[in-house]
This record gives structure tokens, C-alpha cells and sequence, in this order.
């Protein structure tokens, strides 16, 4: 059946330094993604998106990566800040029709310290 | 980003009540959803929304649960029954003729 899910449920990392939150799939039909960074006690925020006919796609400070050989897509976070402490889903929604239902994955928790 | 309000912000209900979440979103939009999200877990579907109709519901969006828009701008959630495992923040979501879904701020639903 579909699937989303994280490898890492926290992360932690220095204010400045780089962030990866990786995401694995399992819905070989998925054809679109989605990172949404989620603080407490706030929706789900967009923050970038790709397709599955392209590898990587660049927005402000993040970049998100699809590996379609591998069901895998993460999210790169440039010069991390405190702002960027949150937790993070990917999202993945299938091809076809009116089907655009997303599925999320469990989430990661990222620590940006000080 | 487009946006959209979500009332009321918190809701407490005793169990078998009724509730209504509402959904109002500031600009246009074709297609609309509702997910949940119980405390400390992930976001699930519940159902989407198109042309004043269900598109697609999920295993959870059982009888108890229906969606309208009344006056062609709020999206309203309604649960018949509540159930104390219906207690989870209920998110609204619009989106256009792009798979991109902006999401509103949340309804807590605590059932008590």
C-alpha cells in the first residue's frame, strides 16, 4: 500500500549550519511533493514542492531533492536558523483524476540551537 | 499564499454533541479539504471537496462526518455524534488547479 515516511524523527543542528530531513516513499504512482514545516500549535505551512519529472528544485534557503529510483526525497535547509525549529512532513499525493489527497509522512522534529 | 480562517480556534464539546468547524477562505479557490491531525501524530485526509461535492473521502470520514458549503464561502465540517477519539486539531486546506494545498491555522476539537 502507499506510504510516507521519515527516517529521523529529530534532528538537531547549530544555528548556521545546514539541515537535511530526508523522507522515503513508497507509492511508485506518487507524481507530486510536498515539505510542509509545521510549528506549535499552527497548520501545516508550505514550503516547496517538485514533481516527479524533475530531480531538484530550488526555493529561498531550501532546495528539495527526488530520487525516484529510490522512493526517496529530502529537504535542505542553507545557514539554519532559530525561525526554522519546527517539525517537518513531506507529503506526497498520487496521480490521476480528482485524486489529490495528500499523505503525510510521520514528521521531524528540528532543533535549531542557538 | 492564499489564506484562510478556521472558527472557532478551540472548540470543547461533551461526547454525542454535535459540533461545526467552519473554514473561510479569503480568495477564490476550486478545491477543498479537510484533515485532522490527533496529538503527536501526522496529518490524516478526511475528505476533499469540488464542484459542491465529495470527490474522495477517506475510511475515517465515516456517517457521523459531512461537509457543505452553505452560502458558496464557508466550508463547514460537521461531526453528528462526537467521539472522544474525534479529539485532534481539524485542518482546513484549499487549493486551485495546481496540487499545491495551503493549509488554515487549525480547529482544536477537545471531546470531553
Amino acid at each position: 500500500g502507499e506510504s510516507v515516511g521519515l527516517h529521523l524523527p529529530t534532528l538537531s543542528v547549530q544555528e548556521g549550519d545546514n539541515s537535511i530531513i530526508n523522507c522515503a516513499y513508497s507509492n511508485s504512482a506518487s507524481d507530486y511533493f510536498i515539505w510542509y514545516k509545521q510549528e506549535s500549535g499552527k497548520g501545516p505551512q508550505f514550503i516547496i514542492d517538485i514533481r516527479s519529472n524533475m530531480d531538484k528544485r530550488q526555493g529561498q534557503r531550501v532546495t528539495v531533492l527526488l530520487n525516484k529510483t529510490v522512493k526517496h526525497l529530502s529537504l535542505q535547509i542553507a545557514a539554519t536558523q532559530p525561525g526554522d525549529s519546527a517539525v517537518y512532513f513531506c507529503a506526497e499525493s498520487g496521480s490521476g483524476g480528482s485524486n489529490y489527497k495528500l499523505t503525510f509522512g510521520k514528521g521531524t522534529l528540528l532543533t535549531v540551537n542557538p | 499564499e492564499p489564506e484562510v480562517t478556521q472558527t472557532p480556534s478551540h472548540q470543547v464539546t461533551q461526547m454525542g454533541q454535535e459540533v461545526i468547524l467552519r473554514c473561510v477562505p479569503i480568495s477564490n479557490h476550486l478545491y477543498f479539504y479537510w484533515y485532522r491531525q490527533i496529538l503527536g501524530q501526522k496529518v490524516e485526509f478526511l475528505v476533499s471537496f469540488y464542484n459542491n461535492e465529495i470527490s474522495e473521502k477517506s475510511e475515517i470520514f465515516d456517517d457521523q462526518f459531512s461537509v457543505e458549503r452553505p452560502d458558496g464561502s464557508n466550508f463547514t465540517l460537521k461531526i453528528r455524534s462526537t467521539k472522544l477519539e474525534d479529539s485532534a486539531m481539524y485542518f482546513c486546506a484549499l487549493g486551485r488547479l495546481t496540487d499545491t494545498q495551503y493549509f488554515g491555522p487549525g480547529t482544536r476539537l477537545t471531546v470531553l
